[in-house]
């Protein structure tokens, strides 16, 4: 069983059209979870780190929210150079290993 | 960006030959991590490091071997490459602990 899912695994939207993202995780004891960006051809870019049920991040048109068993990656009014994957990785605690999930490719139309 | 190259970005090479990776970072971060990623399987970690000469595995670590003399440089060593090693490999640091890792631009490996 996968300890961390993303759904869904494919989104397009046209230009301005909200819409969330969610990363689900089965781990106990979650140390962090964390977002990245991943363009065609290069390495993820990290986003956010959220460490607590509740807390919540934003840059630009991202926002992302933790709560007890997932996280969301909000983006609002979405622009074609949003199109990326997106890429949730948790952190248990006592571990030093960072579990991905297989990401949600994103596609924003103009 | 974080400081962290990879070499070679683009390798071809033939089933059975040794194939070395090298990492290289200018951040003096303590953690540096491989990973592969494959369509279907997304990111997974090979071997990561917590230290010079610290190593240990990841979850799909049969086939390969780490070296960490220095602090900036981590090697990914293909014993005798095998086409199920063809993929992208990623290097990525991270400071005093392993929490906000930072990546490579990769390495793209076609074992034939």
């Amino acid at each position: 069983e996968d300890q961390v899912t993303q759904s869904p695994e494919a989104l397009r939207l046209q230009e301005g059209e909200s819409s969330s993202l969610n990363c689900s995780y089965t781990v106990s004891g979650l140390r962090g979870l964390f977002w990245y960006r991943q363009d065609p051809g290069k390495g993820p870019e990290f986003l956010f780190t959220l460490y607590s049920a509740g807390e919540e991040k934003e840059k630009e048109r991202l926002k992302a929210t933790l709560t007890k068993k997932e996280s969301f990656l909000h983006i609002t009014a979405p622009k074609p150079e949003d199109s990326a994957t997106y890429l949730c990785a948790v952190l248990q605690d006592g571990s030093e290993k960072l579990v991905f999930g297989k990401g949600t490719k994103l596609t924003v139309n103009p | 960006d974080a400081g962290i190259t990879q070499s070679p970005r683009h390798k071809v090479t033939e089933t059975g030959t040794p194939v070395t990776l090298r990492c290289h970072q200018t951040e003096n971060h303590r953690y540096m991590y491989w990973y592969r990623q494959d369509p279907g399987h997304g990111l997974r970690l090979i071997h990561y490091s917590y230290g010079v000469k610290d190593t240990d595995k990841g979850e799909v670590s049969d086939g390969y071997s780490v070296s960490r003399s220095k602090t900036e440089d981590f090697l990914l060593t293909l014993e005798s490459a095998t086409s199920s090693q063809t993929s992208v490999y990623f290097c990525a640091i991270s400071g005093n602990s392993p929490e906000q890792q930072f990546f490579g631009p990769g390495t793209r490996l076609t074992v034939l």
